[in-house]
């Protein structure tokens, strides 16, 4: 099993430019989550997913768009990048409430310029 | 806001001694997790502790929980190298909530 998988690794985009970071487990999970971590910081919800065709806004949705067509796929958009969003990206999931352990993908390492 | 906070920010040790981090939070968990994050890479689950529980053991791990004060506690005992990390509380509210809220975090760095 390859786990959380995430792409890409690393990115550097200008101011404006858009994006979509791809996240996929094959652990068949149904909760699936996009957080933030800044340095010296935890990590901040952006948005999650209950399941197949459902999302919801987490701590810091703005300037983020998420989509969850197929259950093993967790998408993260960023339609017009801005410097504030530089950060590490990491992408996680879980089988559902119980138990809700979170399993983490590598992180993408995203630079706005 | 964050819902857990850590203490101490960062802990130096010697290999074999123990290591003990703090957790506080602000509502009512129904659980409360631990997560280790080496350098560079993703965040790997070590242990839960639910809300009706006050002691947890795993290998060299001893979590407590204290509903009354709002706080937790991760033990390493005999620390190793290996052992140098940052620590994360995460903690899932009571009733429907489907995430976890997680801590700053601990730089913790076993010398050898």
């Amino acid at each position: 099993n390859a786990g959380v998988t995430q792409t890409p690794k690393f990115r550097v985009l200008k101011t404006g430019q858009s994006m979509t970071l791809l996240c996929a487990q094959d652990m068949n999970h149904e909760y699936m989550y996009w957080y933030r971590q800044d340095p010296g910081m935890g990590l901040r919800l952006i948005h999650y997913s209950v399941g197949e065709g459902t999302t919801a806004k987490g701590e810091v949705p703005d300037g983020y768009n998420v989509s969850r067509l197929k259950k093993q796929n967790f998408l993260l958009g960023l339609e017009s990048a801005a410097p504030s969003q530089t950060s590490v990206y990491f992408c996680a999931s879980s089988w559902g409430l119980e138990p809700n352990e979170q399993f983490f993908g590598p992180g993408t390492r995203l630079t706005v310029l | 806001s964050q819902q857990g906070e850590e203490d101490p920010q960062a802990l130096s040790i010697q290999e074999g001694e123990n290591a003990t981090m703090n957790c506080s939070y602000k509502t009512s968990i129904n659980n409360l997790q631990w997560y280790r994050q080496n350098s560079g890479r993703g965040l790997v689950h070590l242990i839960l502790i639910r809300s009706n529980e006050r002691e947890k053991h795993s290998g060299r791990l001893r979590v407590t929980l204290d509903t009354s004060k709002k706080s937790s506690s991760l033990l390493i005992t005999a620390s190793r190298a290996a052992d140098t990390a940052s620590y994360f509380c995460a903690s899932r509210m009571g009733g429907s909530a489907r995430q976890l809220t997680f801590g700053s975090g601990t730089q913790l760095t076993v010398l050898p």
